[in-house]
């Protein structure tokens, strides 16, 4: 298995950009999860699906941002518009669901300008 | 730009020695942990779980210990290689959420 694939790996946008980051979990997960990561703040989760569903969003920064599972293998996450804020590296991972454990993609590094 | 960052606490071991990284979680009612190795431009790596029903669990050169009492967990490496070098993350779950990641801390090995 590929394990979680991650496209772009790097993406570099000007503010007001919409930015759109994919995800392909594991084949057979059923869970997958959007993490954001920076200096500041560490590892946050920002929001998690099981079976396709969106479970928990509290982890959304705000209504500029959202994600959507159409279906078992792909995810996005949109940033519309970006702002420079946004810059961290931005982890997609997925699990078997329940308390298994999570893996993790390789990240795609985005910079708002 | 940003001026003030997370500070992560660092360990730094010899090469050869054991490392013990700690990690104080915050749910008494988490029943399942996960200790995840980040490794510079990479994603978190699976190392080692353990669910709380158990108090110690070994791998290949890793152990991790659960001390449910005082909300501990430690990540212990034998022979540290310079390849250990990242930062370990402990991760807690409760009743199959979403996992709570720690902060982190740094492995630097000394040659």
């Amino acid at each position: 298995d590929a394990g979680v694939i991650q496209s772009p790996r790097h993406e570099v946008t000007e503010m007001g950009q919409e930015v759109t980051l994919r995800c392909k979990p594991i084949s057979g997960h059923n869970s997958l999860f959007w993490y954001r990561q920076t200096m500041m703040r560490g590892l946050e989760l920002l929001i998690y699906f099981n079976n396709n569903v969106p479970i928990d969003d509290s982890g959304m920064p705000e209504d500029r941002f959202s994600a959507k599972m159409p279906n078992a293998s792909f995810s996005t996450l949109k940033i519309q518009p970006s702002e420079p804020r946004d810059s961290a590296v931005y982890f997609c991972a997925s699990s078997l669901g329940g308390a298994s454990g999570e893996f993790f993609g390789p990240g795609t590094r985005l910079t708002v300008l | 730009g940003e001026s003030v960052g997370l500070h992560l606490p660092t360990l730094s071991v010899q090469e050869g020695d054991n490392s013990i990284i700690n990690c104080a979680y915050s749910n008494s009612a988490s029943d399942y942990f996960i200790w995840y190795k980040q490794e510079s431009g990479k994603g978190p790596q699976f190392i080692i779980d353990i669910r709380s029903n158990m108090d110690k669990r070994q791998g290949q050169r890793v152990t991790v210990l659960l001390n449910k009492t005082v909300k501990h967990l430690s990540l212990q490496i034998a022979a540290t290689q310079p390849g250990d070098s990242a930062v370990y993350f402990c991760a807690e779950n409760m009743y199959g959420q979403n996992f709570v990641f720690g902060p982190g801390t740094r492995l630097s090995v000394l040659p």
